[in-house]
Formats: C-alpha cells, structure tokens, sequence
C-alpha cells in the first residue's frame, strides 16, 4: 500500500533556528513528490515539485529535496511568518492529479 | 496561477440536513478535484469533476453522500447529504496547474461543524 509518512508532527523553533522536515514514502512508482504550505483557515498553497533522487528546490528560506525513499524540507534561520503547516505529497507513475497521496503534515511553529 | 472562490467559508449544520458547497474558478479548467481534511488526518481525494460527465468518486465515498454538479468549466458543486458529526470536516475545492503536473491550486475551503 502506497504511504506517505510526515514528521515530525509538530515542531516548535525559535526564530533563526535551522532545522529540517521529513516525508518519507513508500510507493510502488515516483513520479513526483510535492511540497505544499498551509496556513490556518486557508486551502495548501503549492511551493514545490520534485521529480527524481538528487534534485534540489529552494524558495527563499526553504530547500526541499529527494532521495529514493524520502524528502526533507530544510528551513534555515526561519522566521515567524514561515509558521504554518507543510504537507508533502506524492503522485505516482501513470497517475494525474488525482493519484497524489497526502501526508497528514507538519505543523511548525516559529516563535519570535 | 487560478483563482479559486468557495462558499460558505464556515457552517453549523444540524445532523440530517444537506449541504451544498460551491466552488468558482477564475478561469477554464477541464477538471476540478474535491478533498476533504478531517481534523489530524491527510488530505483525502473525494472526487474528480469533469464538466460534461459524471463524477469520478474515490473508493470510500458515493455519490448518493456527495452529489457533485459541474454545469461548466469554471463552476462545480458538492452536496454533503444526510449530515452527521462524522462529516464535520474542512472541504476543498482544487485545480490542476497544467494537465498532469500535480500542482495544485486551492480554494479557501469549507469549514463544516454537524451537530
């Protein structure tokens, strides 16, 4: 059975304290793992998208990146704004935006 | 990038009832996907809307439950019928950013409490 596994699933930072988010999955064929942020009362915004073991993203404050078995989502010297929570998802071989598999995310809070 | 509107924003149903939740897209889109976000839970795919045919319902849920409508290419509805506390839920609206990218855009969502 395809799973996609988050953690941790709360983390609380000071701001300026570096750290990473995990999602590791198991699925029969990748064809793409996603990074999504999602901020209370709101619907997931995208950030990234990342097709093979290797490939890096960055997005200001946030890298995401993959191997064959899981993807980190870096944050270095984040600030309050960036609390929020982070779901990452994947979509398997063959499969179209209705194949993606969510995991149930990460909430992470960054204190002034 | 889409612009995805959803109404209601927030609801308090009584168990029995129905309710209907509607989903408009600033532009064309071929299809419009409908999730639900239950409270420490995964987003979960309820069903794809394709405007022009019926529904493709994702294994757990029926369309007697969630009737879909999608009269055109930029509107779609979903009904949660016979409401019970189990469905208190978030409800989203999304769409695809390019056919097979799996970057998807969202609406606000539906915030449903069944007493």
């Amino acid at each position: 059975e395809d799973q996609v596994t988050q953690s941790p699933e709360a983390l609380r930072l000071q701001e300026g304290e570096s750290s990473s988010l995990n999602c590791s999955y198991t699925v029969s064929g990748l064809r793409g793992l996603f990074w999504y942020r999602q901020d209370p009362g709101k619907g997931p915004e995208f950030l990234f998208t990342l097709y093979s073991a290797g490939e890096e993203k960055e997005k200001e404050r946030l890298k995401a990146t993959l191997t064959k078995k899981e993807s980190f989502l870096h944050i270095t010297a984040p600030k309050p704004e960036d609390s929020a929570t982070y779901l990452c998802a994947v979509q398997l071989t063959g499969g179209g935006a209705d194949g993606l598999t969510f995991g149930k995310g990460t909430h992470l809070i960054i204190q002034p | 990038s889409a612009v995805i509107s959803q109404k209601p924003s927030r609801d308090i149903c009584q168990r029995g009832t129905s309710l209907t939740i509607q989903c408009q897209v600033d532009s064309q889109v071929t299809m419009m996907f409908w999730y639900r976000q239950q409270p420490g839970q995964s987003l979960t795919l309820i069903a794809t809307a394709n405007q022009g045919s019926e529904a493709t319902y994702e294994s757990g849920f029926v369309i007697d439950k969630f009737p879909i409508s999608r009269p055109n290419l930029t509107f779609s509805t979903l009904t949660v019928s016979n409401m019970s506390p189990e469905d208190s839920s978030i409800y989203l609206c999304s769409v695809e950013e390019g056919f097979g990218t799996g970057e998807l855009f969202f609406g606000e969502g539906s915030r449903l409490t069944v007493l």
